[in-house]
């Protein structure tokens, strides 16, 4: 089985600056996704960005970076230019490959996180 | 296309009632999925479903919980009955087999209060 955690419950950064949320995962699977989703106050799940384990590369979406350290299990993501529009809970996702089960995900206690002005 | 559509999307009731909650996945995807989150247990998924037959109901808390998928464009996960504890946000997902967007597509979810 596998395991996600995120161990900031909260953060709070100024807007324009920039932060990063933790995640750790637990896994011995090879073939795997790793998501960040955002949940702002109105609940929906909105995917961040997305990383493949076989990718070297970190995966990069505008304003947020992912630091994907497979041999350590992390997964951090970074929000660069902070907006207030990026104050909601974020979340830690797995996603094993094995062909059988798309889209079932493990996600981690979430990181409520807080620009202000 | 219109997304996962969840209804209804509050829903109230006294315990002991009978609860259903709907979902209409994303035309084509060949997975759904029911999760559940709460303040102390967070996001869990309860079960999911792949081309309508359910794979793993492992998460189902109890015998009150009952999920069905009669048919490609339609779930229904149903509480009977309801007890203060189930109290939740109940989300569907979607999900297309592999390919480039493989990831879960949510519902807006549905806020269910016992009293």
């Amino acid at each position: 089985a596998q395991t996600v955690t995120q161990s900031q419950p909260e953060m709070s950064v100024q807007e324009a600056e920039t932060v990063t949320l933790s995640c750790t995962y637990d896994t011995s699977e090879n073939n795997y996704y790793l998501f960040w989703y955002k949940q702002p106050p109105s609940r929906q799940m909105i995917l961040v960005i997305r990383q493949e384990a076989y990718k070297q590369q970190n995966a990069t979406e505008n304003r947020f970076s992912v630091n994907f350290q497979k041999a350590a299990k992390s997964f951090s993501l970074k929000i660069s230019d902070s907006q207030l529009g990026d104050t909601a809970m974020y979340f830690c996702a797995f996603m094993k490959v094995d062909g059988t089960s798309y889209g079932k995900l493990t996600f981690g206690q979430g990181t409520i996180l807080t620009v202000h002005p | 296309d219109a997304g996962v559509i969840q209804s209804p999307r509050h829903e109230v009731t006294e315990m002991g009632q009978e609860v259903t909650l709907r979902c209409k996945p994303i035309s084509g995807h060949d997975y759904l999925f029911w999760y559940r989150q709460t303040m102390m247990r967070g996001l869990e998924l309860l079960i999911y479903f792949n081309n309508n037959v359910p794979i793993d109901d492992s998460g189902m808390p109890e015998d009150r919980f009952s999920a069905k998928m009669p048919n490609a464009s339609f779930s229904t996960l149903k509480i009977q009955p309801s007890e203060p504890r189930d109290s939740a946000v109940y989300f569907c997902a979607s999900s297309p087999r592999g390919g480039a967007r493989t990831e879960a597509f949510f519902g807006q979810g549905t806020r269910l209060t016992v009293v």
